[in-house]
This record gives structure tokens, sequence and C-alpha cells, in this order.
């Protein structure tokens, strides 16, 4: 069955480390994104793309960025992690009539 | 800007209740609007999509229906059973160009089926 899968699923690291979150999608969906879940904020969008080479920025994208070499893969980089950073972050992709499907969700906790 | 508002936060239900969960949205241009569950420390399983040029979307004990002109949905949800007990959250997804599947959240509703 297609899916979509990201790793880690839990990481601890230190303020100021850069940090990559991995997102792998065999849909072969042309839309993926990356939202945050915080509490008492709801699922936020940090960034997305509508395809290679394609990256746009979400409403929360400061201190984040992402990269799209192929249509599989979208990795989420914090350059200088921070507190504030730390959150639930899930990957997802869409068809063609906007219909989303998250994976399980990254849990990064920035000390 | 969109605001999407999911009331009640939390419901409680015996089980057996047919229960309804409210979605409302500020800016009516939507493109679509989803309805997702969330069960604790997973991600969001869709349940229904619904297009802007549709009223309503059916999957089994699931209704939902939209109302663009008064900016509500509704998910209806028939029977409820102890397995219904996640939280749900609606999305609506903004009519302008390329945005498909760039949706917009609530807070959602925390819905606990007792046996």
């Amino acid at each position: 069955d297609a899916e979509i899968t990201q790793s880690p699923r839990h990481k601890i690291t230190e303020t100021g480390r850069q940090v990559t979150l991995a997102c792998h999608q065999t849909w072969n969906h042309n839309n993926m994104f990356w939202y945050r879940q915080d509490l008492g904020h709801g699922l936020r969008l940090i960034h997305y793309s509508y395809g290679v080479q394609d990256t746009n920025k979400g409403e929360v994208s400061d201190g984040y960025s992402v990269s799209r070499s192929n249509t599989e893969d979208l990795p989420l980089t914090l350059e200088s992690a921070a507190s504030s950073q730390t959150s639930v972050y899930f990957c997802a992709s869409s068809t063609w009539t906007g219909e989303l499907f998250f994976g399980e969700g990254s849990r990064l906790t920035v000390l | 800007k969109q605001e999407v508002t999911q009331i009640p936060a939390a419901l409680s239900v015996p089980e057996g209740e047919n229960l309804v969960l409210n979605c409302s949205f500020t800016d009516s241009a939507i493109y679509n609007l989803q309805w997702f569950r969330q069960d604790p420390g997973k991600g969001l399983t869709s349940l229904l999509l619904i297009q802007s040029s549709q009223r309503e979307q059916t999957s089994g004990r699931l209704n939902a229906s939209l109302d663009k002109s008064s900016g509500r949905s509704t998910l209806y949800i028939a029977a409820s059973q102890p397995g219904d007990s996640a939280t749900y959250l609606c999305a609506v997804g903004m009519n302008y160009g390329g945005s498909q599947g760039n949706l917009i959240f609530g807070k959602g509703t925390k819905l606990s089926v007792k046996p």
C-alpha cells in the first residue's frame, strides 16, 4: 500500500543545533506539506511544495527550510533549533482533488 | 484571514447516541472542506472530503454537510461507538490558485463515547 513515512518519530536535540526531519511518500503526489501541531494553536502550515524544485512558505516558516529534489521526499530542516520549535511535526501529501494524507508525526524536543 | 472554529471543544456521549460536530469558517471562498480524525499520539486520518460544489458526503455511519453561504459544516455520526472516541478536526482549503491541500485547520472537538 502507498504510504507516507516520517523519521525520526522522536528526537531530542539542543538549542542551536541543526535538525532535519525526513518525509517520504509513495503515492507519487505532487503536493507535499509540513505542519506543526501545538496545544492551543492547532495545526499550522510551515512550508509546502507543489512539485520538484517548488517550495513555498506557510504561516509559520521562520527558522525552517525545505527542499524538493524529487517527487517522493520533502525534508524539513531547522537551521538552528530553538525551544519554541519543540512541537509535533506532521508531513502530508495531497491528491489533485485536495484530499490530504498525513504521516504519523515526528515529536521534537529542543532543550 | 480565514478562521475555522469548532464547537464544542470537547463532547462526551453515551454509546449508541447520534451526534453532530460543528465547524464554522469566516471566508466562504473555499475550495473544499475536509474532516479528519486524530487518535492520541497518531497522525490525522482523512474521513470525508467535500468539494465546494457539493452539499454533503457520506461514508458508513458518517455524514458531512457543507453550507458555504453560512460558513458552516457539520459531521454527523450515527449510532456512536466507544471506538469513535478521538479528536475530530475540520479543515478548509482556500480557493486561490494552486492551493489544493493547503488547509486551514480548526482546533478540533475531542469526542468521548462512554460504553
